[in-house]
């Protein structure tokens, strides 16, 4: 069975400050892994995706996102939060079959 | 590069009437779903396609229903709509090959059953 573990649903940092969007999943065979970002009144689009290539993996909007298998985490992080990252993130995990497993999302707030 | 489209955008809904969501893909993708969102409690499977033909449950199918005669298409039909249809609705599709194992969403139908 896989699922998704998102810690905090609700994560407040300043303009400027590290984003940190935790994620743990469980999966019994080697996973995709992926964050979403969905603003306000739109879809889910793909921020970044892990298929084993690389375990630090760069996405758009410069938000990156760590494959550690020893923790079973895919954290998502970003150096310095800006006004425009404000949104939902979720954290989904994939293996065989494109059956897919959303963590319940985190809303980030970033305060000027 | 249109993606899922899915539509109508926003509708209001009586108790008791039906409705379809229309949803249609331009990707070839095999995989098709549709998810519902709540406030706060993140993303439920309703119903997902495997291919033409081939349509099973998801987490929370009752009140709904699914047909998938083409590659392309997936609409969700709402039968006797009730209160707690209350949601937001996104289709998505996803397939392999170069893009590999990537689910891709629609911008997503706002329901209100009043």
């Amino acid at each position: 069975a896989q699922s998704v573990t998102q810690l905090g649903s609700h994560v407040s940092v300043s303009e400027g400050a590290l984003v940190l969007l935790r994620c743990n999943y469980s999966s019994s065979v080697p996973p995709y892994l992926f964050w979403y970002v969905q603003y306000p009144n739109q879809g889910l689009q793909l921020l970044l995706k892990y298929t084993s290539a690389a375990t630090l993996v760069k996405g758009i909007n410069g938000f990156e996102a760590e494959f550690k298998k020893s923790e079973t985490s895919f954290h998502l992080t970003k150096p310095s939060a800006h006004m425009s990252d404000a949104a939902e993130y979720f954290c989904a995990v994939s293996s065989t079959g494109n059956q897919f497993y959303f963590g319940t999302g985190t809303s980030l707030t970033v305060i000027p | 590069n249109a993606g899922v489209t899915q539509t109508p955008k926003f509708r209001i809904l009586k108790i008791g009437q039906s409705m379809t969501l229309q949803c249609t893909q331009d990707m070839n993708h095999n995989y098709m779903y549709w998810y519902r969102q709540d406030p706060g409690m993140g993303l439920k499977l309703i119903y997902y396609s495997v291919g033409a033909g081939i349509t099973d449950k998801g987490e929370v199918p009752n009140g709904y229903n699914v047909s998938r005669s083409t590659t392309e298409d997936f609409p969700l039909r709402l039968e006797l709509a009730a209160p707690s249809q209350t949601s937001v609705y996104f289709c998505a599709s996803s397939g392999q090959g170069s893009t590999g194992n990537t689910i891709y969403f629609g911008e997503g139908s706002w329901l209100t059953v009043v």
